[in-house]
């Protein structure tokens, strides 16, 4: 069975700070794919960033990267120089080949103070 | 059409009616998916498509809930004999192939609520 887990329901950053959204996962695969989501008030989920597992090299996109750390199933999220527009729910999820679904943790509320 | 639109927006209903969602995907998309979220809670997911089959229903929460794909493109989720527990947003989500390597694009959801 498959399992994502997000253990901060809710997060705060200054504008402008750094920000660390965690998330472990749990897979029997070998080869798998993790992702992290963004969804803001308008309810549309957002792709920010995907990791395949069997790339060491941690994935990066502008001010988005990951620590993925495969032995200890763990899947975090870091945002730098955080602006106003990152306030939103954060998914952290897992695409298992076997089912072609994807598993979804609960969730982090990012909010960005000014 | 520019992105993934589902309807209606917003659906109040009582309790044991049936209601229908509608998913229309990006033109093209051949891979078609349907997710609850529940108040507080991550993504569930319901079912695929691969084109107009559903190779995979084991994800529906009950036999209330069933889901068909016509032409390949619009789908709707019904849900017969509304129960309040099934209050949430569905959203659905289509990409160009059931496979990780392409990109899942979400609609906007449809929250309903069962009173």
């Amino acid at each position: 069975a498959q399992t994502v887990t997000q253990s901060q329901p809710e997060m705060s950053v200054q504008e402008a700070e750094t920000v660390t959204l965690s998330c472990t996962y749990d897979t029997s695969e070998s080869n798998y794919y993790l992702f992290w989501y963004k969804q803001p008030p308008s309810r549309q989920m957002i792709l920010v960033i995907r990791q395949e597992a069997y790339k060491q090299q941690n994935a990066t996109e502008n001010r988005f990267s990951v620590n993925f750390q495969k032995a200890a199933k763990s899947f975090s999220l870091k945002i730098s120089d955080s602006q106003l527009g990152d306030t939103a729910m954060y998914f952290c999820a897992l695409f298992s080949n076997t089912g072609n679904q994807f598993y979804f943790g609960t969730g982090t509320s990012l909010t960005v103070i000014p | 059409g520019a992105g993934v639109s589902q309807s209606p927006s917003n659906k109040v209903t009582e309790k044991g009616k049936d209601v229908e969602l509608r998913c229309d995907p990006i033109s093209g998309h051949t891979a078609l998916y349907w997710y609850r979220q529940s108040l507080g809670q991550g993504l569930e997911f319901l079912i695929y498509f691969q084109g107009n089959s559903a190779p995979d229903k084991s994800g529906l929460p009950s036999d209330r809930f069933s889901a068909e794909r016509t032409g390949g493109s619009v789908s709707t989720l019904t849900i017969q004999r509304t129960q309040q527990e099934d209050s949430a947003v569905y959203l659905c989500a289509s990409s160009l192939e059931v496979a990780v390597s392409y990109e899942q694009y979400f609609g906007p959801g449809t929250r309903l609520t069962v009173t």
